[in-house]
C-alpha cells in the first residue's frame, strides 16, 4: 500500500501566526490531495482538496501541492485556538480509495 | 442536506462476543466506505461498495469482519467474534461516486467500539 508521512507533532503555534503542516506520499503517480480536520473525539471533516501543481486558498487555508517532490502542505493564516485538531493528509489512490496519514496535531495557544 | 448517519455511536463488548454497526449515506452518494481509525492513526480502508457491489475490500480481515449493502443505501460491518484489537472508531463514510474522477468524501460521526 502506498504510504504518506505526516510529522506526528505536537506543532504549537501562538494565535494569530501562520501553522505549517506537511505530508509526503509516496507515489508518485497520485493525482488527488486532501486535508482533513480532526476534533478530539469527532471524524474527519474535510477542509481542502488540491489536484494541481500550486497554491490553493480558501478563506485563511491555503493548500500547496509539488507532484515533484511529492509533497503537499497546508498552512493556516490568522491561527485560532479553535484551529487545534489533528490535520490528516489522504492521497487518493485508484477507486477512490483514501490512504490517510497518521495526522499532526497543532495547537494554537492564546 | 443531511450528512452520513451512524449508529451506535459508542458500544462495548467483551472479547469473542459479535457487534454490529449500521451507517446511512448522504442522499443520492453511490458510494459508501468504511474506514477503522486505531488511536493515533489515520482511517484505514476496510471496505467500499459501489451502489450494493463491493469495489475493494482488500484489507477486511474476512474471518472476522463482514459488510453488506444490500439495497445500495444503508449498510452493515459486523465483527464476529471480537478481538481486543478490534478497539476503535469505525468510520463511515460516503461520495457520489468513484473511480478515475476524485469524488469527494464525507465521515459520519462514527462508532467507538471497546473491547474488554
Amino acid at each position: 500500500q502506498k504510504e504518506v508521512e505526516q510529522n506526528s507533532g505536537p506543532l504549537s503555534v501562538p494565535e494569530g501566526a501562520i501553522a505549517s503542516l506537511n505530508c509526503t506520499y509516496s507515489d508518485r503517480g497520485s493525482q488527488s490531495f486532501f486535508w482533513y480536520r480532526q476534533y478530539s473525539g469527532k471524524s474527519p471533516e474535510l477542509i481542502m482538496s488540491i489536484y494541481s501543481n500550486g497554491d490553493k486558498e480558501d478563506g485563511r487555508f491555503t493548500a500547496q501541492l509539488n507532484k515533484a517532490s511529492q509533497y503537499v502542505s497546508l498552512l493556516i493564516r490568522d491561527s485560532q485556538p479553535s484551529d487545534s485538531a489533528t490535520y490528516l493528509c489522504a492521497v487518493k489512490e485508484y477507486g477512490n480509495k483514501l490512504v490517510f496519514g497518521a495526522g499532526t496535531i497543532l495547537r494554537v495557544k492564546s | 442536506e443531511a450528512g452520513v448517519a451512524q449508529s451506535p455511536r459508542y458500544k462495548i463488548i467483551e472479547k469473542r462476543q459479535s457487534v454490529a454497526f449500521w451507517c446511512n449515506p448522504i442522499s443520492g452518494h453511490a458510494t459508501l466506505y468504511w474506514y477503522q481509525q486505531i488511536l493515533g492513526q489515520g482511517p484505514k480502508l476496510l471496505i467500499q461498495f459501489q451502489n450494493n457491489g463491493v469495489v475493494d475490500d482488500s484489507q477486511l480481515p474476512k474471518d472476522r469482519f463482514s459488510a453488506e449493502r444490500l439495497k445500495g443505501v444503508d449498510s452493515t460491518l459486523k465483527i464476529q467474534p471480537a478481538k481486543l484489537e478490534d478497539s476503535a472508531v469505525y468510520l463511515c463514510a460516503s461520495s457520489l461516486s468513484w473511480g478515475a474522477q476524485t469524488y469527494e468524501q464525507y465521515f459520519g460521526p462514527g462508532t467507538r467500539l471497546t473491547v474488554t
